[in-house]
């Protein structure tokens, strides 16, 4: 198991409420990223960073938002929850090194129901 | 830009038989092609890699991938399944001198006792 952490595992929220999906890794890992997936179907790149203060928006839209300001933590937030935004959450981090392919370990994710 | 294809939703395998899971991609340069599996409930756990190298390569739990530049596909192997294999896979493709993965639709795998 890799040293990557996701919290909450679940949550059930209303709509309109502020919500932060917290990653944390203990690998030192300078790249980080998060995915969106809908159960049992394919994973969509929603946000990534390569480094403290560096993100990107991934091939997905999403109005979600999030932050690196330190190494470890890549907190995701959604301003104002809809229903549309239930889905499975998943973080992962990754580090390049020479011949591994820079392989991405993968919290356990954060199930999201907005009601 | 790349791309991942997973041609099965669904592969049925009887435990003891040796089981499939198909993955062909397109990229741009050299891919660097990746497995991973994912448990109900769970994340994503990495399973096997290409890189360079020699085409076949094995990883964890028994499982090893043939790379096929020609047919532009790495196909996930594993001679005897075991029920406890029934998960959902993903292959995953990244070009040479990018991080971000694009991953496949997922094939879940079913094996019966």
């Amino acid at each position: 198991e890799a040293d990557i952490y996701q919290t909450p595992r679940y949550l059930v929220i209303g709509t309109g409420k502020k919500i932060t999906l917290e990653c944390s890794q203990t690998m030192g890992h300078d790249k980080m990223y998060w995915y969106q997936q809908d159960p049992g179907m394919e994973l969509h790149l929603i946000h990534y960073s390569y480094g403290v203060n560096s993100t990107e928006k991934g091939d997905l839209s999403s109005e979600s938002t999030v932050s690196r300001i330190r190494t470890e933590h890549f907190p995701l937030t959604l301003e104002s929850a809809r229903p549309s935004h239930t889905s499975q959450y998943l973080c992962a981090s990754s580090v390049r090194l020479a011949g591994e392919g820079n392989i991405q370990y993968f919290g356990a994710g954060t199930r999201l129901s907005v009601l | 830009a790349q791309s991942v294809a997973q041609p099965e939703d669904q592969v049925n395998v009887a435990e003891g038989n040796p089981l499939t899971v198909k993955c062909t991609y397109s990229v741009s340069g050299n891919p660097y092609l990746f497995w991973y599996v994912q448990y109900p409930n769970r994340g994503l756990q990495f399973l096997l890699k290409y890189i360079t190298g020699d085409n076949l390569v094995k990883g964890s739990y028994g499982f090893e991938a043939e790379f096929n530049k020609s047919q532009t596909s790495f196909h996930l192997k594993k001679p005897s399944a075991l029920v406890s294999d029934s998960a959902l896979y993903f292959c995953a493709v990244r070009p040479s001198g990018y991080s971000t993965l694009t991953f496949g639709k997922g094939t879940m795998l079913l094996v019966s006792p």
